[in-house]
């Protein structure tokens, strides 16, 4: 299972456009990458997947270049509700349950 | 529809005591799993059931921890001989099959602190 790493903690003001970049230098061929959002006492909640180049929601964009070794969550026009901790999580359709790990905290402020 | 639910919303206990915490999937996911998190750490997988039985049972810390899904749906979590290391929030997460792929679906969660 590949490792990941990110950021413990990112600020930003609202309105503006977040980049949570997460390093998982051995990500394996059929890996895919994931991203949940948690808010306080509430449980994770899926955002997106992708495999390769980029991934487009309502909520947020994946980009991931092509040797998959990174990736990264852009969140466009933040706002305080987007306060919250962001997981990065690697892993293949044998895998069945998500490694996460202290994830990164984004603090949103007016 | 309804989401993910688990009762009770908190649960304080003593050292020593039995508890069980349940949690109720969306209906027609196969896949239930319970994980759980401490103060500032991510969710620490638990156990994973694939309908009735369980599929990986490797994240359990002890034999104090047992979980059952007798009928493919419900599930209860069971603590044993509590002990002030178990306070944490369990959470449970259901999803439509056992598959990384497959969105993850969680509950709020059951805060539970052993006095």
């Amino acid at each position: 299972l590949a490792k990941t790493t990110q950021p413990i903690s990112m600020d930003s003001y609202e309105g503006q456009e977040v980049n949570i970049t997460c390093s998982h230098n051995n990500i394996a061929t059929n890996d895919y990458i994931t991203w949940y959002q948690q808010f306080p006492s509430q449980g994770p909640r899926f955002i997106i997947q992708g495999y390769k180049t980029k991934v487009t929601n309502e909520v947020a964009s994946l980009f991931i270049p092509a040797d998959r070794k990174s990736s990264t969550l852009s969140l466009p026009r933040v706002s305080l509700s987007d306060t919250a901790v962001y997981y990065c999580l690697v892993g293949d359709a044998g895998y069945s349950t998500l490694t996460f790990g202290k994830g990164t905290m984004l603090l949103v402020s007016p | 529809g309804a989401g993910v639910s688990q009762t009770p919303s908190n649960k304080v206990t003593e050292k020593g005591k039995y508890v069980e915490l349940r949690c109720d999937p969306i209906s027609g996911h196969t896949a239930l799993y319970w994980y759980r998190q401490s103060l500032g750490q991510g969710p620490e997988f638990l156990i994973y059931f694939q309908g009735t039985g369980a599929a990986d049972d490797s994240g359990l810390p002890n034999d104090r921890f047992f979980a059952v899904r007798p009928e493919g749906s419900v599930s209860t979590l069971k603590i044993q001989r509590t002990e002030r290391g178990d306070s944490a929030v369990y959470l449970c997460a259901s999803s439509l099959t056992g598959s990384f792929y497959n969105e993850q679906f969680f509950g709020p969660g059951t805060r539970l602190t052993v006095l």
